[in-house]
């Protein structure tokens, strides 16, 4: 598995809350996202990066904000957890190759969040 | 919305059967790309499609990409149980490397 680590795995926040998720590389990789899992929808996009200090907007961008200091280093922040942000999120890498943007993206384990 | 639809959203079948799970977008795709999930884990990338009419294998799974690139399925021969768990197809339009994903295909095998 490539070297991408989610932290935290499991979390239980209430609604109002600010919460942060982490996603870490150690593959150096220029590309990193964020989906959202839900049953019936797959993986959505939320946002993603492209670079250090580079993002845009997803499919569902609305109520998550993210930032990226650095290239290892993906945050994820929900600014007010609501129940319907209750889902598993997945950080994801790629680095074109060859000059070609055509290359796969490599999962984290995932974060499953709860917002009671 | 939805940019790839993808059917059926769940499939049983017995052990040996075959099964074919389609993706569809209705604006053309750079390249598709297909990823399998098993329960509890997280998408592992199969493999990517780029050319128009492009068939690729790996053993039992034959990938197919559309010639209007707008189209492509996944079949499996002769299913085990160890083709578990759910497939999604990947779609990528001119825009940088933003994937679409379709909303996958859970299949079910019984031994």
């Amino acid at each position: 598995d490539a070297g991408i680590t989610q932290s935290p795995r499991h979390k239980v926040t209430e609604t109002g809350t600010p919460v942060t998720l982490r996603c870490h590389q150690t593959e150096n990789h220029r590309y990193m996202y964020w989906y959202r899992q839900d049953p019936g929808h797959g993986l959505r996009l939320i946002h993603y990066s492209y670079g250090v200090k580079d993002t845009d907007k997803g499919e569902v961008s609305d109520g998550y904000s993210v930032s990226r200091s650095k290239t290892e280093d993906f945050l994820l922040t929900l600014e007010s957890a609501t129940s319907s942000q209750t889902s598993v999120y997945f950080c994801a890498i790629s680095e074109p190759a060859g000059g070609h943007m055509n290359t796969e993206a490599f999962f984290g384990q995932g974060t499953r969040l709860t917002v009671v | 919305g939805q940019q790839v639809m993808q059917i059926p959203q769940y499939q049983h079948v017995q052990e040996g059967e075959d099964f074919t799970t389609y993706c569809n977008s209705s604006t053309t795709l750079s390249n598709i790309q297909w990823y399998k999930q098993r329960p509890g884990g997280h998408p592992v990338f199969l493999i990517q499609l780029v050319k128009s009419g492009e068939v690729k294998k790996q053993k039992r799974l034959t990938f197919q990409f559309g010639e209007a690139k707008k189209n492509s399925s996944l079949h499996i021969t002769a299913t085990q149980t160890t083709d578990v768990g759910t497939y999604f197809c990947a779609g990528r339009r001119n825009n940088f490397n933003k994937f679409y994903f379709g909303s996958g295909t859970k299949l079910n095998v019984k031994p």
